[in-house]
This record gives structure tokens, C-alpha cells and sequence, in this order.
């Protein structure tokens, strides 16, 4: 079946601009994650959804993120007055259930999108 | 929060060689991830454990909960293999090591 999708791959913004990244997970699953991947860095944790609810944001660097899953299902991240260290890789990923502490489950990644801020 | 090391961060090999990247982290876990991720590309889910030792390939993940660590192994090294390799281990989402930038050359 189809994998998580991202759009756009690529999304290059001057900086100021608003930004939109949008994920589409599988279809079923009920836990969203987004991450951040800076050049040469591992992934960091921004936030993560369970069906509509956003139970963790803990990651998030700034008030100019904010993240959203309406119905469960598509999410999007954006990005508001963009500066030039929001560039990064944009990873979403999603999962059956969700990894709490006590127990993980196999993640589903998404291509990613590549923000350029200049 | 948990601290994930990984080493070596570069490893470069010739075809052929027997690879391990080592994994720590510094908080009890249920399992741990290894990951794979091409340049410019996504991340591919290599192996999920708690225990043990699991095996897909050419490639073996072994853990030990006791110590906090796993390491990575691939057996005869292919320059296909190369890639970065991630280990992460669970929190809100999953808190990733630094990747070791793995190439193998011809």
C-alpha cells in the first residue's frame, strides 16, 4: 500500500514568509510524529498526534511552529516568519500506536521536505 | 532525556568488510531502532529490538538492556550498504543518535 507522503519535497522561502508542510500518513495509523533533521544532524523530536489530539509538542523550538491533525489524518506543520535557522529537512512519520516509554512501535517515514530559508 | 552515542560517525570500508556500529544510550528502554537513510533520501526501518539478536540479510542488531547497548553489523560489505546509520530509542517520539555516515567502496 501506499507509504507516508510529504508535500512539498522541496519549498525554498524568503525570510519572513509564512510556511505550510503538509503529511499524509498511512492510511489507518493513528500516531503522527514530525521531526526536525538539520545538515549532518540526527532527527529531533518537534511534536506528535494521536488520531486529532496533539499530546506532545515538547520539541517545538519557537511559538512560530504550530502543528495541527483536524480529523486524524492529514497534518500539517507551519512555519510562521520563517528565519534562516528553521532550515532543515522536515520529517514526518507515522505508526500504529503509539511509542509511549513503556513500549515502541515500527515508524513509517516520510521522504521529507526541505525547507531553504533565505 | 535519554542520550543515544553512536561510533564511529564516519566509518569508510572496502567491499567485502565486516562493519559494526555501536550504539549507547543512557535511560532503560523497551526497545531500540536502527535506521537506515540514503542521502537525500527517507529513513527505512531496519530493525526494532528488546533483545537479543535479530538477522535480515546481511545485517544483524544485536542489544544487551543490561549495559545500554546494541551494535550494527553487516557482513560482507557492499557499496550499496552505503548510507547513514540511525539508532533511536523511544520517548514522546523517538530521540536519534547522530547516524554514522557509513561508505563502502568498490
Amino acid at each position: 500500500g501506499a507509504g507516508v507522503s510529504q508535500s512539498p519535497r522541496y519549498k525554498v522561502a524568503k525570510r519572513g514568509q509564512d510556511v505550510a508542510l503538509r503529511c499524509d500518513p498511512i492510511s489507518g495509523h493513528v500516531s503522527l510524529f514530525w521531526y526536525q533533521q538539520a545538515l549532518g544532524q540526527g532527527p529531533e523530536f518537534l511534536t506528535y498526534f494521536q488520531n486529532e489530539a496533539q499530546l506532545d509538542k515538547s520539541g517545538l523550538p519557537s511559538d512560530r511552529f504550530f502543528a495541527e491533525r483536524p480529523e486524524g489524518s492529514v497534518s500539517t506543520l507551519k512555519i510562521q516568519r520563517t528565519q534562516q535557522e528553521d532550515s532543515a529537512v522536515y520529517l514526518c512519520a507515522s505508526s500504529r500506536k503509539n511509542p509511549a516509554s513503556g513500549s515502541s512501535y515500527e515508524q513509517y517515514f516520510g521522504p521529507g521536505t526541505r525547507l531553504t530559508v533565505t | 532525556k535519554n542520550e543515544v552515542e553512536q561510533s564511529p560517525q564516519n566509518l569508510t570500508a572496502q567491499e567485502g568488510e565486516f562493519i559494526t556500529i555501536n550504539c549507547s544510550y543512557s535511560v532503560g528502554i523497551s526497545a531500540l531502532h536502527w535506521l537506515q537513510q540514503h542521502p537525500g533520501g527517507g529513513i527505512v526501518s531496519l530493525f526494532m529490538l528488546s533483545s537479543g539478536k535479530k538477522k535480515h540479510g546481511r545485517l544483524i542488531a544485536t542489544i544487551n538492556i543490561q549495559e545500554k547497548h546494541s551494535s550494527l553489523h553487516i557482513t560482507a560489505s557492499h557499496p550499496r550498504d552505503s548510507a547513514v546509520y540511525i539508532c533511536a530509542v523511544p520517548a514522546a517520539g523517538l530521540t536519534f543518535g547522530k547516524g554514522t555516515h557509513l561508505i563502502i567502496q568498490p
